[in-house]
């Protein structure tokens, strides 16, 4: 009940076309859902976050669509450049804050 | 960049030794937590301290153990280390005492050998 799923495990797009993730979790007591980037070496950065009180999110380029009913949430990456390449993972989280759960995450590869 | 900083960098231990990897947190916050990415998989929840009390625990043994200190800094320590242990550490600090908006360090590269 603590995971989270993620697909597509790896994604290939274009520049300039539209990247799509999509993640779904079974606890019902998650109530906070964050994208993460992460380069190489680097640490996850957070990205963009959303609450199950709305159903979209827009910052910039980046867009979560949340799905409360179905217990789903998706990462729209709008106009897609190469600079984008990495690896995204969904989360979520409850209000205790003593649970928060990574997806497995998605190798995004950017084409110029 | 966050104001997350982790040392060491990378790090070579054998198997059965101890290892303390240390965080320093963003100013502001006062709670850390630890997490441990395997290649390629995603952060798994090791740990969280707030204000320097042990505020929830991940699926890991007691081998693993941590400690925050007054100025919110924080240490991971795990003993008798084993070939599993192989992995990218991380932490993450946040406001408040719960996981919301976390900001990550650069993580500690361990591999066991």
């Amino acid at each position: 009940q603590q995971q989270v799923k993620q697909s597509p495990q790896s994604l290939i797009v274009q520049k300039g076309g539209i990247s799509i993730i999509n993640c779904a979790y079974e606890n019902t007591a998650f109530d906070y859902f964050p994208w993460y980037q992460q380069f190489p070496g680097k640490g996850p950065a957070l990205l963009i976050a959303i609450r199950p009180d709305v159903s979209e999110k827009k910052e910039g380029r980046f867009t979560i669509s949340f799905n409360k009913s179905a217990k789903q949430f998706s990462l729209h990456i709008m106009d897609s450049q190469p600079g984008d390449s990495a690896t995204y993972f969904c989360a979520a989280g409850d209000s205790d804050g003593q649970n928060f759960v990574f997806g497995p995450g998605t190798r995004l590869s950017v084409l110029p | 960049e966050t104001g997350v900083t982790q040392s060491p960098t990378h790090l070579i231990k054998t198997r059965g030794q101890q290892v303390t990897l240390r965080c320093s947190s963003q100013s502001g916050h006062n709670t850390v937590s630890w997490y441990q990415q395997a290649l390629g998989q995603g952060p798994q929840f090791i740990f969280q301290y707030y204000r320097e009390e042990e505020n929830g625990r991940g699926n890991f043994p007691p081998r693993f153990s941590g400690l925050q200190f007054p100025n919110y800094s924080s240490e991971l320590n795990v003993n008798a280390l084993e070939l599993d242990d192989s992995a990218l550490y991380l932490c993450a600090s946040n406001a408040g005492g719960i996981a919301y908006e976390q900001y990550f360090g650069p993580g500690t590269r361990l591999t066991v050998t």
